[in-house]
């Protein structure tokens, strides 16, 4: 069962143009959610994190949205850049009870074209 | 600041084969968790350890797969006997108790023949 549902699995986008990616989880226990970026050859680094109890975080020109009722948060890449070209990963823990480990989703592929 | 340190980086081996991976987790983590990313399957959390003591293995694919964390800065996943479908990215990562930042390894690539 997968707890964690990512969408699109692929993403072309122009440069300076807006990345969005979205994610759905299951689990209403989850209470923390990050999404990593990878590169190839790379693991998975943390690049922002948000948890419940706000509907938006945003550091430069990345931005986390989280609508609890929905069970839904996505990623807005602003002014994408070819830099950004990466995998990207939403994931979701529930930190209460020891069982924080991270559940992942698929991954997004991500091309900014020049 | 060393990161989380896998190895091997890569491993071909042939079926029926043992394979053991190692990682030492970043010093001063208590918590080490081990994935394995496919490209049909994702990152699968396979096992994490707390303080050294294993907490949740459920994502074990199968008796073939062992994991041991004798100590606070070393841990191993062995595969025994390895087979085709084993053939991934394994990554190992840590961090300190609670939410929070998971630092991942570089990975160690497996391919089994």
């Amino acid at each position: 069962q997968q707890q964690v549902k990512q969408s699109p699995q692929s993403l072309i986008v122009q440069k300076g143009g807006i990345s969005i990616i979205n994610c759905a989880y299951e689990n209403t226990a989850f209470d923390y959610f990050p999404w990593y970026q990878q590169f190839p050859g790379k693991g998975p680094a943390l690049l922002i994190a948000i948890r419940p109890d706000v509907s938006e975080k945003k550091e430069g020109r990345f931005t986390i949205s989280f609508n609890k009722s929905a069970k839904q948060f996505s990623l807005h890449i602003m002014d994408s850049q070819p830099g950004d070209s990466a995998t990207y990963f939403c994931a979701a823990s529930n930190s209460g009870g020891g069982a924080d480990g991270l559940t992942f989703g698929k991954g997004t592929h991500l091309i900014i074209q020049p | 600041d060393a990161g989380v340190i896998q190895s091997p980086r890569h491993e071909v081996t042939e079926m029926g084969q043992e394979v053991t991976l190692r990682c030492k987790p970043i010093s001063g983590h208590n918590s080490l968790f081990w994935y394995r990313q496919t490209m049909m399957r994702g990152l699968e959390l396979l096992i994490y350890f707390n303080n050294n003591v294993p907490i949740d293995d459920s994502g074990m694919p199968e008796d073939r797969f062992s994991a041991k964390m004798p100590n606070a800065s070393f841990s191993t996943l062995k595969i025994q006997p390895s087979e085709p479908r084993d053939s991934a990215v394994y990554f190992c990562a840590s961090k300190l108790g609670g939410p929070g930042e998971l630092f991942f390894g570089e990975g160690s690539r497996l391919t089994v023949l």
